[in-house]
């Protein structure tokens, strides 16, 4: 079974502090993706990346940045985290563009 | 953009009542879509995905059907269980690698 970890499940953090969000898979999936999740909004793709130091913006990408360095691994980057930024956030994997993703367990964001 | 509606937003049946969710999409041209599983608090399971080349997929208890030039896909399913009490998901995949996701339809099945 694929497998993607989010490093955590729960994250407090402060107004303006720079935050992480890592995300591992262990099926050697080509596609990775960074979504978000709010109550009445659904989920929204922040960014995803289809190859190793490659990234692409997705609906709502103010405020991030992500970093691929290895397969494996896709960080979200919050550079100066705001309020407005607490939410459930979602990583995903895919072998190809045309196959399922598979979703990570989420990291609940509160932002102070 | 692809625009994906699932009604009802919420159902409740009792336990041994087959399940019928729907989904329906702006865009005919899709690549494929996808059916997950949400528990509260938690992230997605994917279930079913059915291709564009495809006009359904079973799964156990479960059944994805698409007729793309409706722009709808349905879930089926079977015998419903308590634990089958979560927000069921779809989302459709145009040309590219973003998904457009569903409100979702929140299961509840009664003992």
């Amino acid at each position: 079974d694929v497998k993607v970890t989010q490093s955590s499940r729960y994250l407090v953090k402060r107004t303006g502090e720079k935050v992480f969000l890592e995300c591992v898979q262990d099926m050697d999936h080509e596609n990775m993706f960074w979504y978000r999740q709010d109550p009445g909004l659904g989920l929204r793709l922040i960014y995803f990346s289809y190859d190793v130091k490659m990234k692409e913006k997705g609906d709502i990408p103010e405020g991030y940045s992500v970093s691929r360095e290895k397969k494996e691994r896709f960080s979200l980057i919050l550079e100066s985290a705001s309020t407005n930024q607490t939410s459930m956030y979602l990583c995903a994997s895919s072998s190809k563009a045309n196959q399922p993703q598979h979703f990570g367990d989420g990291t609940r964001l509160s932002i102070l | 953009k692809q625009e994906v509606t699932q009604i009802p937003a919420a159902l409740s049946v009792p336990e041994g009542e087959n399940l019928v969710l729907n989904c329906s999409f702006t865009d005919s041209a899709i690549y494929n879509l996808q059916w997950f599983r949400q528990d509260p608090g938690k992230g997605l399971t994917s279930l079913l995905l059915i291709q564009s080349s495809q006009r359904e997929q079973t799964s156990g208890r479960l059944n994805a059907s698409l007729d793309k030039s409706s722009g709808r896909s349905t879930l089926y399913i079977a015998a419903s269980q308590p634990g089958d009490s979560a927000t069921y998901l779809c989302a459709g995949l145009p040309n590219d690698y973003k998904l457009s996701f569903g409100a979702g339809t929140t299961v509840t099945v009664r003992a």
